[in-house]
């Protein structure tokens, strides 16, 4: 049982450049998510996902893209990256529709510096 | 709107002391709330919840958590802190009486554990 897992761990990207970030759980939770952790503002969420097939937005979603066709994986996409989203990145899951109570499993996360 | 203010950036307290990370949270339904530790370089792990019940809540390392209603707070606490303790912790609160409604962070306390 790995968890939750994200790849890659560390990415560079020129302005203007797209890419994706994996993210992938084994637990058969429904409920997913991304954040971006910057200093001293905790995590903000970008979107989440209730289920298969379907996704939202979150506090700060602009910028990104996701698509839940499976419920194991759960991909980002940055469409065209800015020096703005220069962040570690967060992937969680958790049980159930409602998120399970809140308790969120993490992956280890995604560093990515934007030039 | 939901949030949550954790007013210290940094906690320093020396091994075997009684340790204390401030939380004080505002939402409109009734709150669930969280604290999640993050250790360099890795995801958030969950320590503990408050979701019903008794006011003073026990979870993993140690580590306990008082709610408090009337002043909308949740500070954790430690009797007796270790070196290990040292991470980076962060508080989280949603709307209970919301089932679609997500985590929202603060900012996160640093808490540094002198020997």
């Amino acid at each position: 049982n790995a968890g939750v897992t994200q790849t890659p761990k560390f990415q560079v990207l020129k302005t203007g450049q797209s890419m994706t970030l994996q993210c992938a759980q084994d637990m058969n939770h429904e409920y997913m998510s991304w954040y971006r952790q910057d200093p001293g503002m905790g995590l903000r969420l970008i979107h989440y996902s209730v289920g298969a097939g379907i996704t939202d937005q979150g506090e700060v979603p602009n910028g990104y893209n996701v698509s839940r066709s499976t419920t194991e994986d759960f991909p980002l996409r940055l469409l065209s990256a800015a020096p703005s989203q220069t962040s570690v990145y967060f992937c969680a899951s958790s049980p159930g529709m409602s998120g399970g109570l809140g308790t969120q499993y993490f992956g280890p996360g995604t560093r990515l510096l934007v030039l | 709107a939901q949030s949550v203010a954790q007013p210290e950036d940094q906690v320093n307290v020396a091994e075997g002391n009684p340790l204390t990370v401030k939380c004080t949270y505002s939402v409109s339904g009734n709150p669930y709330l969280f604290w999640y530790v993050q250790y360099p370089n890795r995801g958030l792990q969950f320590l503990l919840k408050y979701i019903t019940g008794d006011n003073l809540v026990k979870g993993s390392y140690g580590f306990e958590a008082e709610f408090n209603k009337s002043q909308t707070s949740f500070h954790l606490k430690k009797p007796s802190a270790l070196v290990s303790d040292s991470a980076l912790y962060f508080c989280a609160v949603r709307d209970g009486d919301n089932a679609g409604n997500m985590l929202t962070f603060g900012g996160g306390t640093r808490l540094m554990v002198k020997p």
